[in-house]
């Protein structure tokens, strides 16, 4: 059991637009920063979205993240096929005193 | 260019242990934070440990997750650029792909990661 909720999966069709969500509670979204990752099968996770919507150098801006409250969100526009990948929430929790991730999210692009 | 090698991993009995090692290059190793993240074969990432930049027991903090904490012990070298991962008494719940990575700040996000290294405990 994660300590953060995302769905186990979500789907667009090429050019569409979806949004991942990410549910904690204030001890790690409320009060830290929200971090995506992307990962591909069988490769280390690269960070996608820190600080709740800022975009490390080379993630385009079709890709963005949003906080409110104790969730958060990941939004794809204009959906790729190369999109299609594994998606996590992370942030620290104060009260674990550790990072903290969602269960994960399998995007697919039909 | 930010590299984390790491080496270490592999079969291992029920009970034994294992050392993992990441070596960094390309940024200043000592003033960064550090964590371990692990992922169960089809399962999601889960962390595992994380140590302060800074040099000297005295100023270096460490975190270890319940699951495995009293069996891990994290550490870093940086005479040699090197983050480790003790792990003791390891169960068949351990087996996993071990990642090392390193922080932009403070203790999160992680932003490179180490190409990982697979931990198999199997009698």
């Amino acid at each position: 059991q994660s300590v953060l909720t995302q769905p186990p999966s979500a789907s667009g069709t090429p050019g569409q637009r979806v949004t991942i969500s990410c549910s904690g509670r204030s001890s790690n979204i409320g009060d830290n920063s929200v971090n995506w990752y992307q990962q591909f099968p069988g490769t280390a996770p690269k960070l996608l979205i820190y600080s709740d919507n800022q975009r490390p150098s080379g993630v385009p801006d079709r890709v963005s993240g949003s906080k409110s409250g104790t969730s958060a969100s990941l939004a794809i526009s204009g959906l790729q096929s190369d999109d299609e990948a594994d998606y996590y929430c992370s942030a620290w929790d104060d009260r674990l005193n550790g990072v903290v991730f969602g269960g994960g999210t399998k995007l697919i692009v039909l | 260019e930010v590299q984390l090698l790491q080496s270490g991993g592999g079969l291992v009995q029920p009970g034994g242990s294992l050392r993992l090692s990441c070596e960094a290059s390309g940024f200043t190793f000592s003033g960064v934070a550090l964590s371990w993240v692990r992922q169960a074969p089809g399962q999601g990432l889960e962390w595992v440990s994380s140590i302060s930049g800074g040099s000297g027991r005295g100023s270096i903090n460490v975190f270890y997750a319940n699951s495995v904490k009293g069996r891990v012990t994290i550490s870093r070298d940086n005479s040699k650029n090197t983050l480790n991962l003790q792990l003791n008494s390891l169960r068949v719940e351990d087996t996993a792909v071990y990642y090392c990575a390193k922080a932009l700040r403070s203790y999160s996000p992680l932003d490179y990661w180490g190409q990982g290294t697979l931990v198999t405990v199997s009698s």
